[in-house]
Protein backbone atom coordinates (compact mmCIF):
# COMPACT_ATOMS: atom_id res chain seq x y z
CA UNK A 1 0.00 0.00 0.00
CA UNK A 2 1.05 3.67 0.17
CA UNK A 3 4.04 4.87 2.61
CA UNK A 4 6.11 6.98 3.57
CA UNK A 5 9.94 6.05 3.99
CA UNK A 6 13.04 7.80 4.88
CA UNK A 7 16.40 7.11 3.16
CA UNK A 8 18.89 7.35 6.30
CA UNK A 9 17.94 5.38 9.54
CA UNK A 10 20.79 7.32 11.58
CA UNK A 11 22.94 10.57 11.24
CA UNK A 12 25.49 12.20 13.09
CA UNK A 13 26.21 15.96 12.80
CA UNK A 14 28.73 18.22 14.63
CA UNK A 15 27.57 20.77 16.56
CA UNK A 16 27.07 23.79 15.01
CA UNK A 17 26.57 22.12 11.45
CA UNK A 18 22.94 21.64 9.24
CA UNK A 19 21.71 18.93 9.00
CA UNK A 20 19.87 17.64 6.27
CA UNK A 21 17.09 14.86 6.76
CA UNK A 22 15.69 13.00 3.71
CA UNK A 23 12.06 11.50 3.03
CA UNK A 24 10.89 9.39 0.11
CA UNK A 25 6.64 9.28 -0.13
CA UNK A 26 4.68 7.10 -2.09
CA UNK A 27 1.48 8.98 -2.21
CA UNK A 28 1.28 11.61 -4.70
CA UNK A 29 -2.29 12.20 -3.99
CA UNK A 30 -1.08 13.57 -0.44
CA UNK A 31 -1.89 17.13 0.10
CA UNK A 32 -0.32 17.83 3.70
CA UNK A 33 3.10 16.32 4.94
CA UNK A 34 4.77 17.26 8.42
CA UNK A 35 7.66 16.58 10.48
CA UNK A 36 7.99 15.79 13.53
CA UNK A 37 10.48 15.58 16.72
CA UNK A 38 10.36 12.74 18.58
CA UNK A 39 12.46 12.67 21.73
CA UNK A 40 13.24 9.51 24.18
CA UNK A 41 10.02 8.88 26.40
CA UNK A 42 8.40 11.64 24.85
CA UNK A 43 5.13 11.65 22.26
CA UNK A 44 5.83 13.02 17.89
CA UNK A 45 6.57 16.82 18.78
CA UNK A 46 5.34 19.03 15.64
CA UNK A 47 8.23 20.75 13.86
CA UNK A 48 6.92 22.19 10.40
CA UNK A 49 4.60 21.45 7.73
CA UNK A 50 3.81 21.92 4.42
CA UNK A 51 1.11 21.82 1.83
CA UNK A 52 1.08 20.19 -1.52
CA UNK A 53 1.00 23.58 -3.76
CA UNK A 54 4.44 24.75 -1.74
CA UNK A 55 8.13 23.85 -2.65
CA UNK A 56 9.52 25.64 0.21
CA UNK A 57 8.62 26.70 3.88
CA UNK A 58 10.76 27.95 6.57
CA UNK A 59 10.47 28.30 10.09
CA UNK A 60 12.98 29.16 12.63
CA UNK A 61 16.39 27.22 11.68
CA UNK A 62 14.37 24.81 10.36
CA UNK A 63 13.48 24.30 6.31
CA UNK A 64 11.12 22.17 4.80
CA UNK A 65 11.37 21.22 0.90
CA UNK A 66 9.01 19.44 -0.63
CA UNK A 67 10.11 17.97 -4.82
CA UNK A 68 6.61 16.51 -5.91
CA UNK A 69 8.67 15.57 -8.94
CA UNK A 70 10.28 12.75 -7.07
CA UNK A 71 8.28 12.59 -4.44
CA UNK A 72 11.25 13.53 -2.08
CA UNK A 73 10.80 15.34 1.15
CA UNK A 74 13.72 16.71 3.66
CA UNK A 75 14.16 19.03 6.88
CA UNK A 76 17.13 21.09 7.23
CA UNK A 77 18.19 22.05 10.62
CA UNK A 78 20.45 25.05 10.86
CA UNK A 79 23.10 25.30 12.92
CA UNK A 80 22.18 21.89 14.45
CA UNK A 81 22.56 21.69 18.40
CA UNK A 82 22.37 19.09 21.39
CA UNK A 83 18.86 19.75 22.03
CA UNK A 84 17.98 18.66 18.20
CA UNK A 85 19.42 14.95 19.25
CA UNK A 86 15.79 13.15 18.68
CA UNK A 87 14.49 10.91 16.03
CA UNK A 88 12.75 12.73 13.00
CA UNK A 89 9.59 11.53 11.45
CA UNK A 90 8.19 12.75 8.19
CA UNK A 91 4.82 12.42 7.53
CA UNK A 92 1.89 13.06 5.57
CA UNK A 93 -1.70 13.30 6.18
CA UNK A 94 -4.77 11.75 4.25
CA UNK A 95 -7.43 13.72 2.57
CA UNK A 96 -9.24 13.28 4.72
CA UNK A 97 -7.09 15.09 7.29
CA UNK A 98 -8.39 12.15 10.13
CA UNK A 99 -4.60 10.48 10.27
CA UNK A 100 -0.97 10.99 9.88
CA UNK A 101 0.87 8.32 8.12
CA UNK A 102 4.51 8.26 9.35
CA UNK A 103 7.86 7.25 7.96
CA UNK A 104 10.34 4.62 9.79
CA UNK A 105 12.23 8.07 11.36
CA UNK A 106 15.93 9.25 11.17
CA UNK A 107 18.11 9.47 13.95
CA UNK A 108 19.60 12.68 14.84
CA UNK A 109 22.85 12.18 16.90
CA UNK A 110 24.67 15.85 17.59
CA UNK A 111 28.39 15.42 18.53
CA UNK A 112 29.28 18.38 21.01
CA UNK B 1 -1.24 24.23 30.15
CA UNK B 2 -1.80 20.80 30.22
CA UNK B 3 -0.96 18.28 27.35
CA UNK B 4 -1.70 15.24 26.61
CA UNK B 5 -1.78 12.18 29.52
CA UNK B 6 -1.54 9.05 29.42
CA UNK B 7 -1.60 6.34 32.11
CA UNK B 8 0.06 4.36 33.02
CA UNK B 9 3.53 5.14 31.94
CA UNK B 10 4.57 1.94 31.94
CA UNK B 11 2.19 -1.54 32.26
CA UNK B 12 4.05 -4.96 32.20
CA UNK B 13 1.46 -8.12 32.14
CA UNK B 14 1.49 -12.01 30.96
CA UNK B 15 0.26 -13.27 27.70
CA UNK B 16 -3.49 -14.08 28.06
CA UNK B 17 -4.28 -10.81 30.20
CA UNK B 18 -6.49 -8.19 29.93
CA UNK B 19 -5.36 -4.83 29.74
CA UNK B 20 -7.07 -0.92 30.16
CA UNK B 21 -4.77 2.21 28.45
CA UNK B 22 -5.93 5.59 29.52
CA UNK B 23 -5.98 8.74 27.49
CA UNK B 24 -6.57 12.07 29.12
CA UNK B 25 -6.74 14.68 25.78
CA UNK B 26 -6.41 18.22 26.39
CA UNK B 27 -9.53 20.09 27.36
CA UNK B 28 -12.13 20.89 24.34
CA UNK B 29 -10.18 19.02 21.87
CA UNK B 30 -13.21 16.75 19.90
CA UNK B 31 -10.66 14.46 18.06
CA UNK B 32 -8.62 11.82 19.70
CA UNK B 33 -6.29 9.26 18.06
CA UNK B 34 -4.83 6.10 19.30
CA UNK B 35 -1.38 4.69 17.35
CA UNK B 36 0.58 1.98 18.45
CA UNK B 37 4.54 2.66 18.11
CA UNK B 38 7.08 -0.34 17.89
CA UNK B 39 10.56 -0.29 18.36
CA UNK B 40 12.72 1.97 16.22
CA UNK B 41 9.54 2.65 14.04
CA UNK B 42 7.08 5.44 12.95
CA UNK B 43 3.61 5.28 14.63
CA UNK B 44 0.87 3.13 13.44
CA UNK B 45 -2.76 4.88 13.00
CA UNK B 46 -4.81 2.22 15.13
CA UNK B 47 -8.41 4.40 15.48
CA UNK B 48 -9.61 7.99 15.71
CA UNK B 49 -12.68 9.56 17.17
CA UNK B 50 -14.96 12.27 16.64
CA UNK B 51 -16.16 13.19 20.32
CA UNK B 52 -18.03 9.63 21.15
CA UNK B 53 -18.05 7.81 18.15
CA UNK B 54 -14.99 6.12 16.34
CA UNK B 55 -14.62 7.22 13.00
CA UNK B 56 -12.02 5.35 11.88
CA UNK B 57 -10.78 2.06 13.48
CA UNK B 58 -9.25 0.56 10.39
CA UNK B 59 -5.97 -0.09 11.85
CA UNK B 60 -7.07 -1.50 14.86
CA UNK B 61 -5.03 -4.90 14.06
CA UNK B 62 -7.75 -7.79 15.20
CA UNK B 63 -10.95 -8.11 17.62
CA UNK B 64 -8.86 -8.11 20.67
CA UNK B 65 -8.19 -4.55 20.25
CA UNK B 66 -11.26 -1.79 21.50
CA UNK B 67 -11.26 1.85 22.42
CA UNK B 68 -14.17 3.42 24.04
CA UNK B 69 -14.58 7.12 24.16
CA UNK B 70 -17.90 7.51 26.15
CA UNK B 71 -18.38 11.24 27.14
CA UNK B 72 -16.25 12.74 24.25
CA UNK B 73 -13.38 13.27 26.70
CA UNK B 74 -11.55 10.32 27.93
CA UNK B 75 -10.76 7.34 25.63
CA UNK B 76 -9.67 3.85 27.11
CA UNK B 77 -7.99 1.56 24.40
CA UNK B 78 -8.65 -2.48 25.48
CA UNK B 79 -6.80 -4.85 24.40
CA UNK B 80 -7.81 -8.52 25.76
CA UNK B 81 -5.92 -12.05 25.63
CA UNK B 82 -2.63 -10.23 25.20
CA UNK B 83 0.37 -11.88 23.03
CA UNK B 84 3.86 -10.57 23.04
CA UNK B 85 3.54 -9.20 19.50
CA UNK B 86 1.22 -6.26 21.27
CA UNK B 87 4.25 -5.33 23.32
CA UNK B 88 4.87 -1.51 22.21
CA UNK B 89 4.33 2.61 22.72
CA UNK B 90 0.68 3.55 22.35
CA UNK B 91 0.30 6.88 22.24
CA UNK B 92 -2.69 8.85 22.25
CA UNK B 93 -3.42 12.56 20.05
CA UNK B 94 -5.78 15.31 20.10
CA UNK B 95 -6.89 17.54 17.95
CA UNK B 96 -9.36 20.88 18.56
CA UNK B 97 -11.30 19.81 14.81
CA UNK B 98 -12.01 18.06 12.72
CA UNK B 99 -11.93 17.25 8.48
CA UNK B 100 -12.46 20.55 6.95
CA UNK B 101 -8.45 21.01 7.10
CA UNK B 102 -5.53 19.74 9.26
CA UNK B 103 -5.69 19.98 12.52
CA UNK B 104 -2.44 19.71 14.53
CA UNK B 105 -2.25 16.65 16.46
CA UNK B 106 -1.01 17.12 19.82
CA UNK B 107 0.35 13.29 21.10
CA UNK B 108 0.98 12.51 24.90
CA UNK B 109 3.69 10.26 26.05
CA UNK B 110 2.55 7.44 25.40
CA UNK B 111 2.25 4.07 27.76
CA UNK B 112 4.54 1.48 27.18
CA UNK B 113 3.13 -2.06 27.07
CA UNK B 114 5.53 -5.12 27.60
CA UNK B 115 3.57 -8.46 27.20
CA UNK B 116 5.65 -11.23 29.00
Amino acid sequence: GESVGLHLPTLSVQEGDNSIINCAYSNSASDYFIWYKQESGKGPQFIIDIRSNMDKRQGQRVTVLLNKTVKHLSLQIAATQPGDSAVYFCAEITTSYDKVIFGPGTSLSVIP
Amino acid sequence: GAGVSQTPSNKVTEKGKYVELRCDPISGHTALYWYRQSLGQGPEFLIYFQGTGAADDSGLPNDRFFAVRPEGSVSTLKIQRTERGDSAVYLCASSPNYGSRYNEQFFGPGTRLTVL
